[in-house]
């Protein structure tokens, strides 16, 4: 079955300082993966996802992320952060043939000054 | 504006009432969706809809009913058979698939039991 790792339970990053989110997927089809933000309260919005080709995907607010398929993961990175990426971070993962997203357990990201 | 509503913002149930979760979309979305949010477990998807009138359970169906009577609407019914339903419900559309199209996010209903 698909299933999505991200080992980070909660971040604490400092304003301004650059920032990596881990995400690991364990299947052996290639993957469809997905990073979503969602602020307290709300619901979530996309903010990048990989289908195929260029390993390296943006997306937006300034977010990047790439696809490792000999790692099995793909991280979210961001060289700057500001206090508004204060959020929960989810990492999800299909499959061709499959309609359906698997979600990680998420990453909570607190920004201190 | 286009979106994705969904009322109430907090729900309370009672022990062995059925509550029914709104769910309205004016993107003219085909697929809908249903997904429960427990803390420290992320997003399990509950029911989807590819078309209207029609409907496929997720991973956690048990307890739970929809209905796709229009292409707009998505109600979730949370069921006396739902034994442990306190969670935040989450529902989502897209134009196509969940796997090329972008899912779109409502904001939310907070079900707490009484």
């Amino acid at each position: 079955a698909q299933s999505v790792t991200q080992p980070d339970i909660h971040i604490t990053v400092s304003e301004g300082a650059s920032l990596e989110l881990r995400c690991n997927y364990s299947y052996g089809a290639t993957p469809y993966l997905f990073w979503y933000v969602q602020s307290p309260g709300q619901g979530l919005q996309l903010l990048l996802k990989y289908f195929s080709g260029d390993t390296l995907v943006q997306g937006i607010k300034g977010f990047e992320a790439e696809f490792k398929r000999s790692q099995s993961s793909f991280n979210l990175r961001k060289p700057s952060v500001h206090w508004s990426d204060a959020a929960e971070y989810f990492c999800a993962v299909g499959y061709f043939g499959n309609e359906k997203l698997t979600f990680g357990t998420g990453t909570r990201l607190t920004i201190i000054p | 504006d286009g979106g994705i509503t969904q009322s109430p913002k907090y729900l309370f149930r009672k022990e062995g009432q059925n509550v029914t979760l709104s769910c309205e979309q004016n993107l003219n979305h085909d697929a809908m969706y249903w997904y429960r949010q427990d803390p420290g477990q992320g997003l399990r998807l509950i029911y989807y809809s590819q078309i209207v009138n029609d409907f496929q359970k997720g991973d956690i169906a048990e307890g739970y009913s929809v209905s796709r009577e229009k292409k707009e609407s998505f109600p979730l019914t949370v069921t006396s058979a739902q034994k442990n339903p306190t969670a935040f419900y989450l529902c989502a559309s897209s134009i196509g698939g969940a796997l090329t199209e972008t899912q779109y996010f409502g904001p939310g209903t907070r079900l707490l039991v009484l």
